[in-house]
């Protein structure tokens, strides 16, 4: 069983439309939790990161962290086709310079106009 | 503020081959993380420095992959020799201490080996 599981898509959604991405994981000494967004040919670029549980928001993107499920999701309100990508979810032990950060597969997001 | 510098951005080998990547983190990033990340997978951690001495390195294959970072600076990774299931992505980052946001990915090398 992998660490991190994600659904990989790809997740096609017209212009306007609210999409859910999701992410588990089964080790439960993760504390934060991190959400990549990645282009075609292009690096992971950091849109969001929640330490422990709740919901933290940041314009139309809100991340939410449920411990005790082991669950962790990304809503975007109001999708644009310009959030076509490929979105990573990311978590690690603690914030010292020596955890490692285990990335689940990756969710394709397709929005079309 | 500059960003993280790879080069090159494309790589086609043939198998049994040798290659190398060269990455510049962002100035004053003290960590330095080599990744791979394959097709249709997420990145997956090859080695971390901490300035120029090695902090993991457990998921290198360390018979054919080999990684520098000297003076604490710019990095290369080399693959000697290359197999089939070497093609994918190698993405350097780099980040400051305890600053989760400042954790930033360069563009990337392609590998193909063939």
């Amino acid at each position: 069983q992998k660490e991190v599981e994600q659904d990989p898509g790809p997740l096609s959604v017209p212009e306007g439309a609210i999409v859910s991405l999701n992410c588990t994981y089964s080790n439960s000494a993760f504390q934060y939790f991190m959400w990549y967004r990645q282009y075609s040919r292009k690096g992971p670029e950091l849109l969001m990161y929640t330490y422990s549980s709740g919901n933290k928001e940041d314009g139309r993107f809100t991340a939410q962290v449920d411990k005790s499920s082991k669950y962790i999701s990304l809503f975007i309100r109001d999708s644009q086709p310009s959030d076509s990508a490929t979105y990573l979810c990311a978590m690690r032990r603690g914030n010292t310079g020596f955890q490692k950060l285990v990335f689940g597969t990756g969710t394709r997001l397709l929005v079309s106009p | 503020e500059a960003g993280v510098a790879q080069s090159p951005r494309y790589k086609i080998i043939e198998k049994r081959q040798s290659v190398a990547f060269w990455c510049n983190p962002i100035s004053g990033h003290a960590t330095l993380y080599w990744y791979q990340q394959i097709l249709g997978q997420g990145p997956k951690l090859l080695i971390q420095f901490q300035n120029n001495g090695v902090v993991d390195d457990s998921q290198l294959p360390k018979d054919r992959f080999s990684a520098e970072r000297l003076k604490g600076v710019d990095s290369t990774l080399k693959i000697q020799p290359a197999k089939l299931e070497d093609s994918a992505v190698y993405l350097c980052a780099s980040r400051q201490n305890r600053d989760l946001k400042s954790y930033t990915f360069g563009s990337g090398t392609r590998l193909t080996v063939v």
